[in-house]
């Protein structure tokens, strides 16, 4: 069954340090989404990709953070430098192309900002 | 601005007991998606309503759409310990194509 991969599992990082995220979606998903979830809450959507362009970012904290899909496949999600409130589960999910269609998520990557 | 509201936060049943969620949104949604997140996995898909009003079941789960589309409800007959989970909610406001989740429902299942 596809899958959305994520790496890595788990990322312990010292503040001000920079740290990455990949995403590598299902096959053929066009939409590519990246999400932050902090315990007890909803995921909240950072960036949305439609294909290579990114559709929404409006979320997501440009001072620090960055994304791309530079080929419209996989993606990574950069943040630099980490600060002590960055803790949280990083998820990324997939869709196929068109609104409203259901997202796949990927098993997440739980970053702790010591 | 615009949010997707979810109640109640958390839900303690007996095993066989029945659960609801329920998800309420300050404008009208395109759609409504539910998923489920066990602890410690990731959110998966459980279902999409569009309609006005449409009710759509799986087995012992029952989905509503409001009629204004601004509201939905899970309900979960007989609830067993493998229905454990936060479930939640996401839909696009007003036609946004960004999906917007709510807080979830955990629910707790004592055997």
């Amino acid at each position: 069954e596809a899958e959305v991969a994520q790496s890595p599992r788990y990322k312990i990082t010292e503040k001000s340090q920079a740290v990455a995220f990949w995403c590598d979606p299902i096959s053929g998903h066009a939409t590519l989404y990246w999400y932050r979830q902090i315990l007890g809450q909803g995921p909240e959507l950072l960036v949305q990709f439609q294909d290579e362009s990114v559709v929404d970012d409006s979320q997501l904290p440009k001072d620090r953070f960055s994304a791309e899909r530079l080929k419209g496949v996989d993606s990574t999600l950069k943040i630099q430098p980490a600060e002590l409130g960055d803790s949280a589960m990083y998820l990324c999910a997939s869709s196929l192309a068109g609104f409203y269609t259901e997202a796949f998520f990927g098993q997440g990557t739980r970053l702790t900002v010591v | 601005g615009q949010q997707v509201m979810q109640i109640p936060q958390y839900q303690h049943v007996q095993e066989g007991e029945d659960f609801t969620t329920y998800c309420n949104s300050s404008t009208t949604l395109s759609n409504i998606q539910w998923y489920k997140q066990r602890p410690g996995g990731h959110p998966v898909f459980l279902i999409q309503l569009v309609k006005s009003g449409e009710v759509k079941k799986q087995k012992r789960l029952t989905f509503q759409f409001g009629e204004a589309k601004k509201n939905s409800s899970l309900h979960i007959t007989a609830t067993q310990t493998t229905d454990v989970g936060t479930y939640f909610c996401a839909g696009h406001p007003g036609g946004s194509y960004i999906p917007t989740f709510g807080r979830g429902t955990s629910l707790i299942v004592h055997p």
